[in-house]
This record gives structure tokens, C-alpha cells and sequence, in this order.
């Protein structure tokens, strides 16, 4: 695998369930990211990990609950989501934040919450 | 507030060429970045600008006028294949991205 996975690329929860999203970067990086993007608004950041610290947390829900066991990998951790977070939610890493560096997105995950 | 804009939708022929302007309004700055992302797709790089001027890279083209809060992609030669959408991002002060909501670009044949 190279590059940034995410899985599942598509899921369905309701309302209830609890679920997690897994990104793997096999870049070497030590940053990575958690963005949502709905259809016709810009991306939201949702949350930063720098070298496995939490550095970022744009007033996110504690329904969303992020992990970071090590710099190549991220969970997203969900619970009784609601309807208004159905979106594409996007993985990124790159070689550090708080700086220039780029940032390489996986495919992201379809969520869908009834 | 820090605020991003570029327009929703453009419509280009193929062969022909195409600008995709983004206007921005941020707390500092540290560069402008550009992506392609197609439809179901991650979004992929494009193009990084923190000085004044044109960049080119092949059949893609990207300006920046720190002064106007101003930047272009310009896009040559359009293929089928540049169908997608295309992300305006900005570097603030903290070194955080704001985005644009992205041009959806339909190339006809």
C-alpha cells in the first residue's frame, strides 16, 4: 500500500450504533488530519495530530472522538451521530504541521447516518 | 472572519482554456494552495504559491497577488480527464488551511 488508505469507504449507521473510521498513512509523515466535507461547502477541519499530540480540535462534538496510537495511524471514533453528519470525511497527512508542507488526502469514507 | 471565494460551477471546451479565480480574506499568510479532486475521489496537489507571480507546471498555471488577496489556475490544452473540482486553500497565520468550497469544472467535447 502506498500513499493514504481509509476504510470503510462507505458506511451506513443509525442514529444508535457506534462505529470508527481507520486512515493508515504510508508516507512517513508525522502529521495527520480529519477533515468533513459536505457537498458545496469548503472542507472542515476537524482535528490535528502532530507527532501523535493532539494539537487541533475545531469545536468538533464530542460525538466524533478521535485516537492516534502512532504517527501512521488515525481512528475516528462515532457515536450517536446524528442525520447532519452524513459527509465525506477525509483523512490527510503530512510531513508536519504548522508549516508549508502539503497535504496528502486518502479516498475518504461515505458516511451515511438514518 | 476569514473567508475564501471562487466560483461554483465553470463550463470549458476541450482544447480550449480556462482561469478558475479564488479571492481571500485571512488572519496572515503563508502560501496558496491549489487541488484537483474528481468525483469520489481524494483531493491531489496541485500547485503552492507564498510569492507574487505566475508558476508554471506543465498545462496547469497558477498566479498570486498578495496585495489584491488574489489568485488564478489556468488551466491549457483541457482534456475529458480535467473534469473535476478544484480546491482553493489558503495557509493562515497559524499555519492552518482554510478552503474554498471549490469550482467544479465540466469540460465538453
Amino acid at each position: 500500500e502506498t500513499g493514504v488508505t481509509q476504510t470503510p469507504r462507505h458506511l451506513v449507521m443509525g442514529m444508535t450504533n457506534k462505529k470508527s473510521l481507520k486512515c493508515e498513512q504510508h508516507l512517513g509523515h508525522n502529521a495527520m488530519y480529519w477533515y468533513k466535507q459536505s457537498a458545496k461547502k469548503p472542507l472542515e477541519l476537524m482535528f490535528v495530530y502532530n507527532f501523535k499530540e493532539q494539537t487541533e480540535n475545531n469545536s468538533v462534538p464530542s460525538r466524533f472522538s478521535p485516537e492516534c496510537p502512532n504517527s501512521s495511524h488515525l481512528f475516528l471514533h462515532l457515536h450517536t451521530l446524528q442525520p447532519e453528519d452524513s459527509a465525506l470525511y477525509l483523512c490527510a497527512s503530512s510531513q508536519e504541521a504548522g508549516s508549508y508542507n502539503e497535504q496528502f488526502f486518502g479516498p475518504g469514507t461515505r458516511l451515511t447516518v438514518l | 472572519g476569514q473567508n475564501i471565494d471562487q466560483p461554483t460551477e465553470m463550463t470549458a471546451t476541450e482544447g480550449a482554456i480556462v482561469q478558475i479565480n479564488c479571492t481571500y480574506q485571512t488572519s496572515g499568510f503563508n502560501g496558496l494552495f491549489w487541488y484537483q479532486q474528481h468525483a469520489g475521489e481524494a483531493p491531489t496537489f496541485l500547485s503552492y504559491n507564498v510569492l507574487d507571480g505566475l508558476e508554471e507546471k506543465g498545462r496547469f498555471s497558477s498566479f498570486l497577488s498578495r496585495s489584491k488577496g488574489y489568485s488564478y489556475l489556468l488551466l491549457k490544452e483541457l482534456q475529458m480527464k480535467d473534469s473535476a473540482s478544484y480546491l482553493c486553500a489558503v495557509m493562515d497565520s497559524n499555519y492552518q488551511l482554510i478552503w474554498g468550497a471549490g469550482t467544479k469544472l465540466i469540460i465538453k467535447p
